[in-house]
Protein backbone atom coordinates (compact mmCIF):
# COMPACT_ATOMS: atom_id res chain seq x y z
CA UNK A 1 0.00 0.00 0.00
CA UNK A 2 0.66 3.39 -0.76
CA UNK A 3 1.06 4.42 3.46
CA UNK A 4 1.89 2.43 6.56
CA UNK A 5 -1.45 0.63 7.37
CA UNK A 6 -2.50 -0.50 11.08
CA UNK A 7 -5.26 -2.59 12.31
CA UNK A 8 -7.17 -3.13 14.30
CA UNK A 9 -8.32 0.65 14.38
CA UNK A 10 -10.63 0.13 17.35
CA UNK A 11 -9.67 -2.72 19.86
CA UNK A 12 -11.88 -3.35 22.88
CA UNK A 13 -10.68 -5.64 25.15
CA UNK A 14 -11.69 -6.99 28.72
CA UNK A 15 -9.20 -6.25 31.94
CA UNK A 16 -6.79 -9.48 31.26
CA UNK A 17 -7.28 -10.34 28.03
CA UNK A 18 -4.50 -10.95 25.61
CA UNK A 19 -4.03 -8.69 22.20
CA UNK A 20 -2.45 -8.39 19.06
CA UNK A 21 -2.06 -5.16 17.03
CA UNK A 22 -0.56 -5.58 13.46
CA UNK A 23 1.15 -3.33 11.48
CA UNK A 24 2.44 -2.95 7.89
CA UNK A 25 4.78 -0.83 7.09
CA UNK A 26 5.64 1.01 3.94
CA UNK A 27 6.90 -1.40 1.13
CA UNK A 28 11.03 -1.62 1.77
CA UNK A 29 10.94 0.27 4.66
CA UNK A 30 13.83 -1.07 6.96
CA UNK A 31 13.08 1.01 10.17
CA UNK A 32 9.88 0.29 12.27
CA UNK A 33 8.91 2.09 15.14
CA UNK A 34 5.81 1.33 17.91
CA UNK A 35 4.28 4.54 19.80
CA UNK A 36 1.97 4.83 22.41
CA UNK A 37 -0.59 7.94 22.60
CA UNK A 38 -2.33 8.38 25.75
CA UNK A 39 -5.11 11.09 25.74
CA UNK A 40 -4.00 14.50 25.41
CA UNK A 41 -0.31 13.73 25.33
CA UNK A 42 2.23 12.83 22.77
CA UNK A 43 3.31 9.65 21.36
CA UNK A 44 5.68 7.72 23.66
CA UNK A 45 8.56 5.50 21.89
CA UNK A 46 7.88 1.68 22.26
CA UNK A 47 10.06 0.36 20.31
CA UNK A 48 12.64 -0.05 16.98
CA UNK A 49 13.32 -2.72 14.67
CA UNK A 50 15.67 -2.66 12.09
CA UNK A 51 14.74 -5.10 9.59
CA UNK A 52 13.87 -8.01 11.42
CA UNK A 53 15.71 -6.88 15.02
CA UNK A 54 14.55 -5.08 17.59
CA UNK A 55 17.56 -3.25 18.56
CA UNK A 56 15.55 -0.68 21.13
CA UNK A 57 12.93 -2.20 23.22
CA UNK A 58 13.70 0.30 26.03
CA UNK A 59 10.16 2.19 26.07
CA UNK A 60 7.92 -0.83 26.52
CA UNK A 61 6.35 -0.40 29.69
CA UNK A 62 6.30 -3.90 31.00
CA UNK A 63 6.94 -7.57 30.44
CA UNK A 64 3.18 -7.65 29.63
CA UNK A 65 4.66 -6.15 25.74
CA UNK A 66 5.97 -7.49 23.19
CA UNK A 67 6.71 -7.10 19.65
CA UNK A 68 7.94 -8.69 16.82
CA UNK A 69 8.97 -8.20 13.01
CA UNK A 70 10.14 -12.01 12.02
CA UNK A 71 10.25 -10.94 8.78
CA UNK A 72 11.60 -7.85 8.70
CA UNK A 73 8.28 -7.04 7.09
CA UNK A 74 4.81 -6.96 9.08
CA UNK A 75 5.22 -6.02 12.86
CA UNK A 76 2.91 -7.11 15.62
CA UNK A 77 2.64 -5.71 19.14
CA UNK A 78 1.21 -7.84 21.87
CA UNK A 79 -0.23 -7.09 25.31
CA UNK A 80 -0.80 -10.19 27.42
CA UNK A 81 -3.33 -9.66 30.73
CA UNK A 82 -4.05 -6.18 29.47
CA UNK A 83 -4.83 -3.52 32.18
CA UNK A 84 -7.30 -0.52 32.22
CA UNK A 85 -3.77 1.97 31.90
CA UNK A 86 -2.54 -0.26 28.73
CA UNK A 87 -5.45 1.92 27.17
CA UNK A 88 -4.24 4.41 24.44
CA UNK A 89 -3.61 4.75 20.73
CA UNK A 90 -0.93 2.67 19.46
CA UNK A 91 0.87 4.07 16.76
CA UNK A 92 3.40 2.60 14.08
CA UNK A 93 6.12 4.12 12.03
CA UNK A 94 8.25 3.05 9.55
CA UNK A 95 10.92 4.97 7.47
CA UNK A 96 13.30 3.54 4.10
CA UNK A 97 16.89 3.39 5.67
CA UNK A 98 18.39 3.15 8.96
CA UNK A 99 17.96 5.06 11.80
CA UNK A 100 22.02 5.32 12.85
CA UNK A 101 21.53 9.13 13.01
CA UNK A 102 18.09 10.23 12.75
CA UNK A 103 17.93 11.34 9.52
CA UNK A 104 15.03 9.81 8.19
CA UNK A 105 11.16 10.82 8.13
CA UNK A 106 9.18 8.81 9.70
CA UNK A 107 5.32 7.58 8.07
CA UNK A 108 2.37 6.97 10.47
CA UNK A 109 -0.23 4.83 10.49
CA UNK A 110 -3.28 5.83 12.10
CA UNK A 111 -3.28 3.79 14.85
CA UNK A 112 -5.23 1.27 16.78
CA UNK A 113 -7.16 2.28 19.46
CA UNK A 114 -7.50 0.07 22.16
CA UNK A 115 -9.44 0.09 25.45
CA UNK A 116 -9.64 -1.87 28.21
CA UNK A 117 -12.47 -2.06 30.10
CA UNK B 1 7.99 10.08 29.93
CA UNK B 2 8.03 12.89 27.69
CA UNK B 3 11.80 14.68 27.28
CA UNK B 4 10.65 17.67 25.20
CA UNK B 5 8.90 21.02 26.78
CA UNK B 6 6.67 21.92 24.31
CA UNK B 7 4.80 24.93 24.52
CA UNK B 8 1.93 26.67 24.72
CA UNK B 9 -0.05 24.08 25.46
CA UNK B 10 -3.16 25.60 23.66
CA UNK B 11 -3.83 28.72 21.57
CA UNK B 12 -6.64 29.75 20.30
CA UNK B 13 -6.84 32.46 17.40
CA UNK B 14 -8.37 34.49 15.18
CA UNK B 15 -8.54 33.69 11.64
CA UNK B 16 -5.08 35.39 9.66
CA UNK B 17 -3.01 35.92 13.21
CA UNK B 18 0.05 34.84 13.29
CA UNK B 19 1.00 32.13 15.27
CA UNK B 20 4.35 30.87 17.19
CA UNK B 21 5.00 27.85 19.23
CA UNK B 22 8.79 26.55 20.85
CA UNK B 23 10.03 23.39 22.00
CA UNK B 24 13.26 22.79 24.14
CA UNK B 25 14.99 19.93 25.64
CA UNK B 26 17.94 19.04 28.31
CA UNK B 27 18.93 16.67 25.44
CA UNK B 28 20.79 17.49 21.79
CA UNK B 29 19.10 16.06 18.91
CA UNK B 30 20.33 15.65 15.46
CA UNK B 31 17.44 16.47 13.54
CA UNK B 32 13.90 18.29 14.58
CA UNK B 33 10.55 17.57 13.14
CA UNK B 34 6.94 19.49 13.59
CA UNK B 35 4.11 17.06 12.61
CA UNK B 36 0.48 17.92 12.89
CA UNK B 37 -1.95 15.12 13.70
CA UNK B 38 -5.68 15.56 13.39
CA UNK B 39 -8.26 13.47 15.39
CA UNK B 40 -8.56 10.01 14.51
CA UNK B 41 -4.89 10.36 12.54
CA UNK B 42 -1.09 9.66 12.88
CA UNK B 43 1.07 12.19 12.88
CA UNK B 44 1.78 14.04 9.84
CA UNK B 45 5.01 15.89 8.77
CA UNK B 46 5.36 19.29 8.61
CA UNK B 47 8.98 20.01 8.06
CA UNK B 48 12.19 18.40 9.05
CA UNK B 49 15.29 20.37 10.24
CA UNK B 50 18.89 18.59 10.25
CA UNK B 51 21.22 21.81 10.95
CA UNK B 52 21.89 23.29 13.70
CA UNK B 53 20.44 27.37 12.95
CA UNK B 54 18.56 25.83 9.62
CA UNK B 55 15.56 28.09 9.06
CA UNK B 56 13.13 26.06 6.65
CA UNK B 57 9.98 26.92 5.13
CA UNK B 58 6.84 25.04 4.15
CA UNK B 59 4.61 27.80 2.49
CA UNK B 60 2.90 29.38 5.98
CA UNK B 61 5.40 27.48 7.51
CA UNK B 62 8.78 28.62 9.17
CA UNK B 63 10.65 26.49 11.41
CA UNK B 64 14.07 26.80 13.23
CA UNK B 65 16.52 24.47 14.50
CA UNK B 66 18.04 25.56 17.49
CA UNK B 67 21.85 26.76 17.45
CA UNK B 68 22.62 24.47 20.76
CA UNK B 69 20.53 21.61 19.16
CA UNK B 70 18.32 22.08 22.07
CA UNK B 71 14.88 23.65 20.94
CA UNK B 72 13.18 24.54 18.16
CA UNK B 73 10.46 26.51 17.17
CA UNK B 74 7.49 26.52 14.39
CA UNK B 75 5.75 29.64 12.87
CA UNK B 76 2.45 29.76 11.33
CA UNK B 77 1.74 33.10 9.85
CA UNK B 78 -2.02 34.20 8.04
CA UNK B 79 -3.91 31.26 9.84
CA UNK B 80 -6.88 29.34 8.53
CA UNK B 81 -9.29 27.61 9.69
CA UNK B 82 -7.90 23.89 8.63
CA UNK B 83 -4.88 24.85 10.45
CA UNK B 84 -6.92 23.27 13.50
CA UNK B 85 -5.04 20.37 15.25
CA UNK B 86 -2.67 19.61 17.43
CA UNK B 87 1.17 20.62 16.66
CA UNK B 88 4.17 18.25 18.07
CA UNK B 89 7.41 18.84 17.82
CA UNK B 90 9.99 15.57 17.78
CA UNK B 91 13.47 15.12 18.27
CA UNK B 92 15.62 12.87 17.02
CA UNK B 93 18.82 10.57 17.10
CA UNK B 94 18.04 6.99 16.88
CA UNK B 95 14.50 6.87 17.66
CA UNK B 96 12.29 9.74 18.38
CA UNK B 97 10.59 11.67 21.27
CA UNK B 98 7.73 13.75 20.88
CA UNK B 99 6.09 17.01 22.74
CA UNK B 100 3.05 17.01 24.69
CA UNK B 101 1.32 18.83 21.13
CA UNK B 102 -0.16 22.50 21.21
CA UNK B 103 -3.54 22.51 20.55
CA UNK B 104 -4.49 25.03 17.72
CA UNK B 105 -8.03 26.60 17.66
CA UNK B 106 -8.63 29.14 14.89
CA UNK B 107 -11.83 30.71 15.32
CA UNK B 108 -13.09 32.00 11.65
Amino acid sequence: GAGVSQSPRYKVAKRGQDVALRCDPISGHVSLFWYQQALGQGPEFLTYFQNEAQLDKSGLPSDRFFAERPEGSVSTLKIQRTQQEDSAVYLCASSLGRQSQGHEKLFFGSGTQLSVL
Amino acid sequence: GQQLNQSPQSMFIQEGEDVSMNCTSSSIFNTWLWYKQDPGEGPVLLIALYKAGELTSNGRLTAQFGITRKDSFLNISASIPSDVGIYFCAGQRRDMRFGAGTRLTVKP
